[in-house]
């Protein structure tokens, strides 16, 4: 059964500084990875995916993620912050013996300090 | 057209009322999905649809009555909601039922008295 974990529910940075965030998920075949946004009172929007191919996803925004199979990992980056970078992201996965179906991580809420 | 569109954006209901939530979209995508997010936690899938037909039902209260009018509508039949069902309800859409890239719409703000 595929499953996500998002290390940290709430991250603070300051402008300029580093983004990062942590994803591992578990999954018996090589999944696709998604990193998502959401807004205060938004839908979810896709900053980027990785199905197959180069493991360096760049995304919008910024934001770029890397695929490490050995880890099992899928963290999310973004070498400067701005203010309009707070929100909730969600990394999600899908795999076919799954249906298919996006499993979300918990999400981690970004705060970013001036 | 790289929108999903959601009717209403909040919806006020009573236990005893019945009511619907709209999705619309015009991407010509054939997977349509209605997922339902409570405060503070990631979207739970509720129902997927494949080419029209209801391929998913992930256990969901009879209450909820999904419904595919055509490949561009989806629609969420609402009645005899529990207070516990108020949430964001999410619809979003796919090229194929296989995940490559949903589209997700600003969602329905769902509040039952």
């Amino acid at each position: 059964a595929q499953s996500v974990t998002q290390l940290g529910s709430h991250v603070s940075v300051s402008e300029g500084a580093l983004v990062l965030l942590r994803c591992n998920y578990s999954s018996s075949v090589p999944p696709y990875l998604f990193w998502y946004v959401q807004y205060p009172n938004q839908g979810l929007q896709l900053l980027l995916k990785y199905t197959t191919g180069a493991t360096l996803v760049k995304g919008i925004n910024g934001f770029e993620a890397e695929f490490k199979k050995s880890e099992t990992s899928f963290h999310l980056t973004k070498p400067s912050a701005h203010m309009s970078d707070a929100a909730e992201y969600f990394c999600a996965v899908s795999e076919e013996a799954a249906g298919n179906k996006l499993t979300f991580g918990g999400g981690t809420r970004v705060l970013v300090k001036p | 057209d790289t929108e999903v569109t959601q009717t209403p954006k909040h919806l006020v209901m009573g236990m005893t009322n019945k009511k619907s939530l709209k999705c619309e979209q015009h991407m010509g995508h054939r997977a349509m999905y209605w997922y339902k997010q409570k405060a503070k936690k990631p979207p739970e899938l509720m129902f997927v649809y494949s080419y029209e037909k209801l391929s998913i039902n992930e256990s969901v209260p009879s209450r909820f009555s999904p419904e595919c009018p055509n490949s561009s509508l989806l629609n969420l039949h609402l009645h005899a909601l529990q207070p516990e069902d108020s949430a964001l309800y999410l619809c979003a859409s796919s090229q194929e039922p296989a995940y490559t890239e949903a589209f997700f719409g600003q969602g329905t703000r769902l509040t039952v008295v």
